[in-house]
């Protein structure tokens, strides 16, 4: 079973740099797409972006401009860094394996979530 | 961008009871529809892929149907543990969004 585990500060101050990593174990990262979302207090979900084990990756549009993913397969985790933060980026932040097939995208594993506050 | 209208927003229900939650897409996504379960401090759950297919290891109380634009998720009988916010994800374009979530409690 794939287990998936965030890790990173907890809090953030505005304008800097939030950092998380999410750790994967129960399988190989390599040959799959792995996501960031998150989900602001009180609101949704927010998918972030993804990364696929070669490095490609693909983001939501409206953070684009501030966000930086990475892979390490020799050590089986990927990253986030999402710079300028401000109190709208304080959520709870998600990893999860994206798997698709067929045209299907959809998150098949999930970690438990960190929350992240930014403060000013 | 594709648009996930989500209802109801929540809802309160006896244990037994048939629950249905729906979701509309701003244009046509096929069966391009998936749905999650959400519960504090736990890893969410995957239910249901490619609108109607049932995850591995997923109860078969839980169900969903529908194509082009309407699409429903369905447990067929309420049980304590379903306690949870559910939410549909579509993957018609390359944006990936939600719905805005349904918070379902047992009456």
């Amino acid at each position: 079973q794939v287990q998936l585990q965030e890790s990173g500060p907890g809090l953030v101050k505005s304008s800097e740099t939030l950092s998380l990593t999410c750790t994967v174990s129960g399988g190989s990262i390599s040959n799959y797409f792995w996501s960031w979302i998150r989900q602001s207090p009180g609101k949704g979900l927010e998918w972030i972006g993804y990364i696929y084990s070669s490095g490609i990756t693909n983001s939501n549009p409206s953070l684009k401009s501030r966000l930086t993913m990475s892979i390490d397969t020799s050590e089986n985790r990927f990253s986030l860094r999402l710079g300028s933060v401000t109190a709208a980026d304080t959520a709870i932040y998600y990893c999860a394996r994206l798997t698709v097939i067929s045209g299907i995208y959809y998150f098949d594993f999930w970690g438990r979530g960190t929350l992240v506050t930014v403060s000013s | 961008d594709i648009q996930i209208t989500q209802s109801p927003s929540s809802l309160s229900a006896s244990v037994g009871d048939r629950v249905t939650i729906t979701c509309q897409a701003s244009q046509d996504i096929s069966n391009f529809l998936n749905w999650y379960q959400l519960k504090p401090g736990v890893a969410p759950k995957l239910l249901i892929f490619a609108a109607s297919k049932l995850h591995t290891g997923v109860p078969s109380r839980f169900s969903g149907s529908g194509s082009g634009t309407d699409f429903t998720f369905t447990i067929s009988s309420l049980q304590p543990e379903d306690v949870a916010t559910y939410y549909c994800q579509q993957c018609g374009n390359v944006l990936l969004t939600f719905g805005g979530g349904t918070r379902v409690e047992i009456k």
